[in-house]
This record gives structure tokens, C-alpha cells and sequence, in this order.
């Protein structure tokens, strides 16, 4: 069965980054675009932006724009998204989520990475 | 910007009543992509509805989703035990994933 499967919790420092994977199984990797949400205590889900498996070519949010890096690693279907600069209000559980092209929605999502930001 | 406006904010029903969720966009969308999720406490979303109205595999027939250009519903239409949660909408529009601020459904 479709699987994702992310890395476990995060404790940040200010101004660090945190680097998070979601390993993917049960179908072929390059199929699926990947998509990095966000949702901080009690509040929305965020979406932060985009990766096509195939090529690796990534859209972020303008907001995140410098701020977040979306990478994948084909030998393994593994997917990573490094956010930089990390401030408290980084501190969230982040989502990876699968998109078949041109489908506009996620049929799919890893359990979730516990961003925690404190000094 | 497009925002989704999701209401109500909590939906208070017991077993067995019928549910209806509104989703509502600033701007006149597309319905092949709205979609609808279901979040239960420290879980991930789960797709319900997309394409505004076809269920996503496995989701029981008690949910169905409708509308167009500016409002969409998500009707349940029995609430059982499970169902107990909250539920977003989700819309692409203008190269960006946009989500309403959800609807909790809680037992009354």
C-alpha cells in the first residue's frame, strides 16, 4: 500500500535549519509530485510548496521564498525539505503529501514531523 | 488572493443527523479542484472528496460533496462515531493550494 513515511521530531534553535525526509513506497516515485504542509498548534493547515519527483524542479511559496529547499533522492524515493532561518513561528508538525499531476489534491500524506523552536 | 471561507466554524450533531459543510471562495474556482479532508487529533488529513463531487478510495457513501463556481458542500449524510473531526476544504487556484480555516464536528 502507498506509504509515507517521515522523519522523526525536531528541537530547533533560532536561526537554525532543520532538514525533514519523507520516505515513499508502495507505488513509483516519479509518478507523484510532493508537496510540504504545514499546520502549527490550533491553527490551519499551511501549504509551503512543491516537487516533481521526475525532474526534482520545486516551487515554494513566495512567502518561503529563500527559505525552504525541496530535494528528493530517486535511488531511495525519498524526499526532503530543509527550511532555514527558523524563527518560533516555524515551530508546527509538517506534512508531506503526494499529488498525482494535475490533480490538485493529496491523495496521500506521511504521519507528520514535530517542529519544535526554542532556545 | 483567494480565500476560503469555511462554515460554520463548529457543527454540534448527533448520531445519526446529517451534516452539511459550506465552503466558500472569493472567487468564482474551477470545481475539478476542490477537495475535501478529514483531520482527526494528531493525525494526518485524510482525502475525502475531490473534483469537488468523487469520493477518494475507500470513503463510505454516506459522504458526497457538491457544488460549483463559488460554494461547495460536503453533506454526511448519517454522522456516525468516526465521523467526529475536522474537515477542510482545499482549492487549486492561481498555482497555489489553498485551504479553508476548517469546520470541527463535534458530538451534541
Amino acid at each position: 500500500q502507498v506509504q509515507l513515511v517521515q522523519s522523526g521530531a525536531e528541537v530547533m534553535e533560532p536561526g537554525a535549519s532543520v532538514k525533514i525526509s519523507c520516505k515513499a513506497s508502495g507505488y513509483t516515485f516519479a509518478d507523484y509530485y510532493i508537496h510540504w504542509v504545514r499546520q502549527a498548534p490550533g491553527h490551519v493547515l499551511e501549504w509551503l510548496g512543491y516537487m516533481r519527483s521526475s525532474s526534482g524542479s520545486a516551487r515554494n511559496v513566495e512567502k518561503f521564498q529563500g527559505r525552504v529547499t525541496m530535494t528528493r533522492d530517486t535511488s531511495t524515493g525519498t524526499a526532503y525539505m530543509e527550511l532555514t532561518g527558523l524563527t518560533s513561528e516555524d515551530a508546527a508538525v509538517y506534512y508531506c503529501a503526494r499529488e498525482k499531476p494535475e490533480g490538485y489534491n493529496f491523495d496521500s500524506w506521511g504521519q507528520g514531523t514535530l517542529v519544535s523552536v526554542s532556545s | 488572493e483567494i480565500v476560503l471561507t469555511q462554515s460554520p466554524g463548529t457543527l454540534s450533531l448527533s448520531l445519526g443527523e446529517r451534516a452539511t459543510l459550506s465552503c466558500r471562495a472569493s472567487q468564482s474556482l474551477g470545481s475539478t479542484s476542490l477537495a475535501w479532508y478529514q483531520q482527526k487529533p494528531g493525525q494526518a488529513p485524510r482525502l475525502l472528496i475531490y473534483g469537488a463531487s468523487s469520493r477518494a478510495t475507500g470513503i463510505p457513501d454516506r459522504f458526497s460533496g457538491s457544488g460549483s463556481g463559488t460554494d461547495f458542500t460536503l453533506t454526511i449524510s448519517r454522522v456516525e462515531p468516526e465521523d467526529f473531526a475536522v474537515y477542510y476544504c482545499q482549492q487549486y487556484a492561481g498555482s497555489q493550494y489553498i485551504f479553508g480555516q476548517g469546520t470541527k464536528l463535534q458530538i451534541k
